[in-house]
């Protein structure tokens, strides 16, 4: 089945500092990625996503380019800020008719000043 | 604009005692409908999913079961809480230009004791 792997459970870095969160996936259909953003006690809210090969889409100072060559669609930001710390999920989706959405298990991102 | 309504926004109920959850939606006619479940922290988990009224598919087994009465309404329910029921509750729909982007209502927190 579909698989969404985030490495990092919880990264902390300083105000300024420049991110990546690793995401990669494993399907056997073509891939439709997506980075959602969760405050807390929010709900999570759409951050990017993408579905073509070697484009970078970016979104609020976010940016990931999706890679299906090594089935990654990792998400970064040159220079963090505060209200930047949230929980991140990746998520794929190959059949939107059952909503079939796989999470990744999410990474904390705390920054601090 | 579609919108999306979730109530109530929090619960605090006994172990054993029953629940109802609800979710509207407006603005987008006939809409695929999903409910989510994340722990404290976790990752997001599918429960049920609803194509059209009247019709639900489980996705997982956690005591619970969820009802589509009308196009635009969605409820999750059971007669008897377990603590391990307690937790964030998302429904969701398909939105976007190609309905690809999965969006959130802002959730129920659900606290069991």
């Amino acid at each position: 089945g579909d698989s969404v792997t985030q490495t990092e459970g919880l990264v902390t870095l300083t105000k300024g500092l420049p991110v990546m969160l690793n995401c990669t996936y494993q399907t056997t259909y073509s891939p439709f990625l997506f980075w959602y953003v969760q405050h807390l006690n929010e709900a999570p809210k759409l951050l990017l996503k993408s579905s073509t090969d070697n484009k970078r889409t970016e979104h609020q100072g976010f940016y990931a380019t999706l890679h299906k060559s090594s089935s990654s669609f990792h998400l970064q930001k040159s220079s963090v800020q505060l209200s930047d710390s949230a929980l991140y999920f990746c998520a794929l989706s190959d059949d939107t008719n059952t909503g079939k959405l796989t999470f990744g298990d999410g990474t904390v991102l705390t920054v601090k000043p | 604009a579609q919108t999306i309504h979730q109530w109530p926004v929090a619960e605090i109920k006994a172990v054993g005692s029953p629940l109802s959850l609800g979710c509207t939606i407006k603005g987008k006619s006939s809409p695929n409908l999903y409910w989510y479940w994340q722990a404290t922290g976790g990752t997001l988990q599918q429960l049920f999913y609803s194509i059209t009224v009247g019709q639900v598919e489980s996705v997982v087994q956690l005591n619970l079961s969820a009802s589509r009465p009308k196009d635009d309404q969605f409820i999750l329910s059971t007669e008897k809480l377990l603590l391990s029921h307690s937790g964030f509750y998302l429904c969701a729909f398909y939105g976007g230009a190609n309905a690809e982007t999965l969006y959130f209502g802002s959730g129920t927190r659900l606290t069991v004791l």
